[in-house]
């Protein structure tokens, strides 16, 4: 069974630019999951999506949105980027509408310059 | 704001100790407590879940929750320098439709042959 696919792998981007991260949960889970993790702040929840709906958010700005396909596939996008931005950006997909144990992809290394 | 705590570390053991790792949450109604593991560049994996009061183990691993208290604990016994990670505490709150898991920043673990 594949895991959790994230891309890209690697993104570097200049101030002000957007970017769109992709996820693709384990097949047959319907909760998708986003994390922003860095070494001060360590894993810091963004949201979470169930069925094509957001259940939940984390105390970010409204620069990060995301969204969730039919097929479980989620995507998420952070516009006018800030150098505070630069991190690693995790994906977790789980099998059960709560949301527990949680199986996150390789995740996106985001630089902005 | 829901707080986990966790030591940052680094805690060294030697090979074959045992080591323990320890967290606490601020949430007194918690319900669900997970040990996730995350080696240097990837990805977090769960290691240990834990619902109610008293001691799980799982091979090597022991997860201990004391609610009263609000305290849970990962041992590691015979520790392996393949055991060298960080350790991250990851907690769900209550009901609703509050689902998201709020993480430790982690305490790393080195594991001395």
């Amino acid at each position: 069974k594949a895991g959790v696919t994230q891309t890209p792998r690697y993104l570097i981007k200049t101030r002000g630019q957007q970017v769109t991260l992709s996820c693709s949960p384990i097949s047959g889970h319907r909760s998708v999951s986003w994390y922003q993790q860095t070494p001060g702040q360590g894993l810091q929840f963004l949201f979470e999506y169930f069925s094509e709906t957001q259940r939940n958010k984390g105390n970010f700005p409204g620069r990060f949105s995301g969204r969730q396909f039919s097929n479980s596939r989620s995507e998420m996008n952070v516009s006018t980027l800030e150098l505070g931005d630069s991190a690693l950006y995790l994906c977790a997909s789980s099998l059960e509408a709560v949301n527990e144990k949680l199986f996150f992809g390789s995740g996106t290394q985001l630089s902005v310059l | 704001q829901k707080e986990v705590e966790q030591n940052s570390g680094p805690l060294s053991v030697p090979e074959g100790a045992i080591a323990s790792l320890n967290c606490t949450y601020s949430d007194r109604v918690s319900q669900s407590f997970f040990w996730y593991r995350q080696y240097s560049g990837k990805s977090p994996e769960l290691i240990m879940s834990i619902y109610s009061n008293g001691d799980k183990e799982d091979g090597r691993f022991t997860a201990q929750l004391n609610k009263a208290s609000q305290y849970v604990s990962l041992l590691i016994r015979d520790s392996q320098p393949s055991d060298s990670a960080t350790y991250l505490c990851a907690v769900r709150s209550s009901g609703g439709s509050n689902y998201k898991l709020t993480f430790g920043k982690g305490t790393l673990l080195t594991v001395n042959p």
